[in-house]
């Protein structure tokens, strides 16, 4: 089974709906990160959270928001989605070290078509 | 100017060539560097970190430059199982610490 998992792998929605991206984890990691990725910008981070408690703004956070339920499940939202929200969404997990130093883990990713 | 800049490729090299690409960054206050590999339509993988004093991992040598500011990915004898596209990514920690990906140097071995 795999250690990061996102569901739905696969979404087509409209603009001005409101969409969440799920993501959980069996590794255990404290930290957990939400980008996207573009073709030709490479990943970008959108939210993070070092631990249950904490929420942090990444580089293009705005028409975003997160939710850490518990230390396994970390989840998205696009409030009311737009067309130049579509991208590739990966989910990744770390070990707390400090910084961004550690290895990231990433989850399979969701393709968001928004028309 | 990006933060973070590579070469798109594509690189197109025979197998069993060496081929090697950069990344360069635009903070000196980068601290910690990295190489991921990323097969089409997959998430990214870890291949390396990058060591002030350069490191080796069979076939992948990584080495970081801090004068000229950029790090690089040298491949030995590649493979076909070589071809993907490889992200640099760079950390910065300071007051806010940020990681910044790279947009990818995009591999082909070809037989």
């Amino acid at each position: 089974d795999a250690d990061v998992t996102q569901t739905p792998r696969n979404r087509i929605t409209k603009t001005g709906k409101r969409i969440m991206l799920e993501c959980s984890q069996t590794k255990g990691h404290d930290r957990m990160y939400w980008y996207r990725q573009d073709p030709g910008l490479g990943l970008r981070l959108i939210y993070y959270s070092f631990d249950v408690k904490d929420i942090n703004k990444g580089e293009i956070s705005d028409g975003y928001s997160v939710s850490r339920q518990a230390q396994a499940k970390f989840s998205l939202s696009l409030e009311s989605a737009i067309p130049n929200q579509t991208a590739l969404y990966f989910c990744a997990t770390s070990v707390g070290q400090g910084g961004f130093q550690e290895t990231q883990y990433f989850g399979p990713g969701t393709r968001l078509l928004v028309l | 100017r990006k933060e973070v800049e590579q070469d798109p490729g594509p690189f197109n090299v025979p197998e069993g060539a060496t081929v090697a690409f950069n990344c360069t960054y635009s903070n000196s206050a980068s601290q910690s560097f990295f190489w991921y590999r990323q097969d089409c339509r997959k998430e990214p993988k870890l291949l390396m970190s990058v060591y002030s004093s350069g490191n080796e991992d069979g076939r992948f040598t990584a080495q970081l430059n801090r004068a000229s500011q950029y790090i690089s990915l040298l491949i030995r004898d590649s493979k076909l199982s070589d071809s993907a596209t490889y992200l640099c990514v760079v950390n910065t920690y300071s007051s806010a610490s940020k990681i910044i990906f790279g947009s990818g140097t995009r591999l082909s071995i070809r037989p």
